[in-house]
């Protein structure tokens, strides 16, 4: 079966720190995909980055990066120098391989207070 | 470019009585999945649909339906509605023959409160 562990519930920090939410998955497919979907107070799912297994690159998006080890099943997301705005609930997500099919499997999530 | 629309954006609903909601994927996108998100919970899938046909199944209680139309919208029916129900209800639409998750478009939710 398929898991995605967010062993953070909360995080807070102050506004320009730097802060890393953590990803554990689960998953015996060899081929499969990992995403990281932000939720605001307003509810919708954003779509942040989706990572497939056969691509261990680490990407940075502006202040936001991934780092990708399928050593360590591990798809942990960085926001540097955090802005107020960053305040939200972050999924992270794993879908496909034979087992998983189509549907999205999402962890718990972690909930990050930026404050000023 | 159009994204998925999930109607109605709220709905309020007593208990025992009965919702619709409804979601209208992108253009061409012949797959389509509902997903449930309890308060404080992550978004647990409950059924999806490709070519009007169930394609996998969640944890769905047995008092929902719902069903995949000609025009590939779908509808999640609820009946005799609880207060656990109270939740927000995702719709996420997808073309099939990409890989998975590629084109996975969540809609912006219904929020459903039952009082």
């Amino acid at each position: 079966a398929q898991k995605v562990t967010q062993a953070q519930t909360e995080i807070s920090v102050v506004e320009k720190e730097d802060v890393t939410l953590d990803c554990v998955y689960e998953t015996r497919d060899t081929t499969y995909y990992l995403f990281w979907y932000k939720q605001p107070p307003s509810g919708e799912l954003v779509f942040l980055i989706r990572r497939n297994s056969f691509d261990e690159q680490n990407e940075i998006s502006g202040r936001y990066s991934w780092n990708f080890q399928k050593s360590t099943s591990s798809f942990n997301f960085t926001i540097t120098a955090s802005q107020v705005v960053d305040s939200a609930v972050y999924f992270c997500a794993l879908s496909g391989g034979d087992t998983g099919g189509f549907k999205t499997i999402f962890g718990a999530g972690t909930r990050l207070f930026v404050k000023a | 470019a159009a994204g998925v629309i999930q109607s109605p954006r709220h709905l309020i609903k007593e208990k025992r009585e009965t919702a619709t909601l409804k979601c209208y994927p992108i253009p061409r996108h012949d797959t389509v999945y509902w997903y449930q998100q309890g308060p404080g919970q992550d978004p647990q899938f409950l059924i999806s649909f490709y070519e009007k046909m169930q394609s996998d199944k969640g944890s769905i209680p047995d008092r929902f339906s719902a069903q995949q139309f000609s025009d590939y919208h779908s509808e999640l029916n609820m009946s005799s509605l609880e207060l656990g129900d109270s939740a927000l209800y995702f719709c996420a639409s997808s073309l099939r023959e990409t890989l998975p998750g590629y084109g996975y478009t969540f809609g912006s939710g219904t929020r459903l409160t039952v009082v």
